[in-house]
């Protein structure tokens, strides 16, 4: 499966759009982008999927380039609640190795 | 029902004990996953089985061993455990088949004495 690779670290504004980005650029034809989150000391909780089309759901959307090298998780008016460790997965359909790299910590603030 | 239910929340075990950490789930998932994670590190994935069977074993001390009793109880026992083993152990599952998130559960906190 491809890796990924985020920024560490993010502060977004109460209210605001976190826009947060990760990169992909060995992506295969097969392959999804998934994200989940994690608030502290919880059990992972998933967001979003998509292959290519752009995706959204009653937590975020998903936005993904047409070269599918990268893509950007916008949480559209980010909460303090939406504090937490972001993941990007790439995970090939029909397979059960999901792998977690090191995430995005999101800090939102009023 | 979108649960997965680990057991127990915390144990604190000595390293020359055995004890088994438990996950349940009926959502009729057939892929099922135990995770490692380390204080601010991401979840390592240790094992993964499908349709009861061991398909995924990340290279994991024999001192873990995972079962899979049925399709939707799996198990991680514990025995002669180091202390570098304490972290938050967690379980996942999914469908089998298809582009499909996993739901996990809350985690057991394992602390070994």
């Amino acid at each position: 499966d491809a890796k990924t690779t985020q920024p560490p670290s993010m502060d977004c504004a109460e209210g605001r759009a976190a826009n947060l980005p990760c990169n992909h650029s060995t992506i295969s034809g097969n392959e999804y982008v998934y994200w989940y989150r994690q608030i502290h000391s919880q059990g992972p909780q998933y967001i979003i999927h998509g292959l290519k089309n752009n995706e959204t759901n009653e937590m975020a959307s998903l936005i993904i380039t047409e070269d599918r090298k990268s893509s950007t998780l916008i949480l559209p008016h980010a909460t303090l609640r939406d504090t937490a460790v972001y993941y990007c997965i790439v995970r090939r359909y029909n397979n059960n190795d999901m792998r977690f790299g090191a995430g995005t910590r999101l800090t939102v603030k009023p | 029902d979108t649960e997965v239910t680990q057991t127990p929340k915390h144990l604190v075990m000595g390293m020359t004990n055995k004890k088994s950490l438990k996950c349940e789930q009926h959502m009729g998932h057939r892929a099922m996953y135990w995770y490692k994670q380390k204080a601010k590190k991401p979840p390592e994935l240790m094992f993964v089985y499908s349709y009861e069977k061991l398909s995924i074993n990340e290279s994991v001390p024999s001192r873990f061993s995972p079962e899979c009793p049925n399709s939707s109880l799996l198990n991680l026992h514990l025995h002669a455990l180091q202390p570098e083993d304490s972290a938050l152990y967690l379980c996942a599952s999914s469908r089998q088949t298809g582009s499909t998130e996993a739901f996990f559960g809350q985690g057991t906190r394992l602390t070994v004495v």
